[in-house]
């Protein structure tokens, strides 16, 4: 299994440029999400799935997108970059959302810097 | 979820155990309390949780007090590959939104 794995591993965009962040994992896994993590802080949660055509807002929504069409793939969509949003991005996923038996696999992380 | 409360940083000598403590006075009876680490900016690293009892992985043990209102990550024989940021995290039963702190920073020295 290649795990969870993340596209691109660095990008530089310019303020108000789109793009999409992805994410894939190849473990069957139900439950996946997005955390943002800013330099010196631990991570914040932006958005998550518990299934394919399921997905929810976590701490820090807003300027992000997200679907979930497939159990694999869960795209972060950027949709007007901010200079605030320079900070690097964690895709995560777990079979299930049981805290007594799952645990959640981090992918390597996308570095975004917006100008 | 509870909130933790973590000292910021920790050194500990190559080859001895490494003790970090967590608090969790709030912590209710059906929270997990988990840790996770992160390795210089990698993605997170699942370690060990807990509920009540003590447990033990080939990584870590965990050792949760009576109350439950603090717990200790043990690493026996501390490497300087484990040099990273400790998480301590209390999760209810249905969860997986993980809430992280600041964490403390493990150094481990030669």
């Amino acid at each position: 299994n290649a795990g969870v794995t993340q596209t691109p591993k660095f990008q530089v965009l310019k303020t108000g440029q789109s793009m999409t962040l992805q994410c894939a994992q190849d473990m069957n896994h139900e439950y996946m999400s997005w955390y943002r993590q800013d330099p010196g802080m631990g991570l914040r949660l932006i958005h998550y799935s518990v299934g394919a055509g399921i997905t929810d807002q976590g701490e820090v929504p807003n300027g992000y997108n997200v679907s979930r069409s497939t159990t694999e793939d869960f795209p972060l969509r950027l949709l007007s970059a901010a200079p605030s949003q320079t900070s690097v991005y964690f895709c995560a996923s777990s079979y299930s959302i049981r805290s007594d038996t799952d645990t959640q696999y981090f992918g390597p992380g996308t570095r975004l810097t917006v100008l | 979820d509870a909130k933790t409360t973590q000292p910021p940083s920790m050194d500990c000598a190559e080859g001895r155990a490494a003790n970090l403590p967590c608090n969790h006075s709030t912590i209710s009876g059906n929270e997990y309390v988990y840790w996770y680490r992160q390795i210089h900016s990698q993605g997170p690293q699942y370690i060990i949780h807990g509920l009540k009892n003590n447990e033990t992985n080939e990584m870590a043990s965990l050792i949760i007090t009576e109350d439950r209102k603090s717990s200790t990550l043990i690493l026996p024989h501390a490497t300087l590959r484990d040099t990273a940021v400790y998480y301590c995290i209390v999760q209810g039963f249905y969860g997986n939104k993980l809430v992280f702190g600041a964490g403390t920073i493990l150094r481990v020295k030669s």
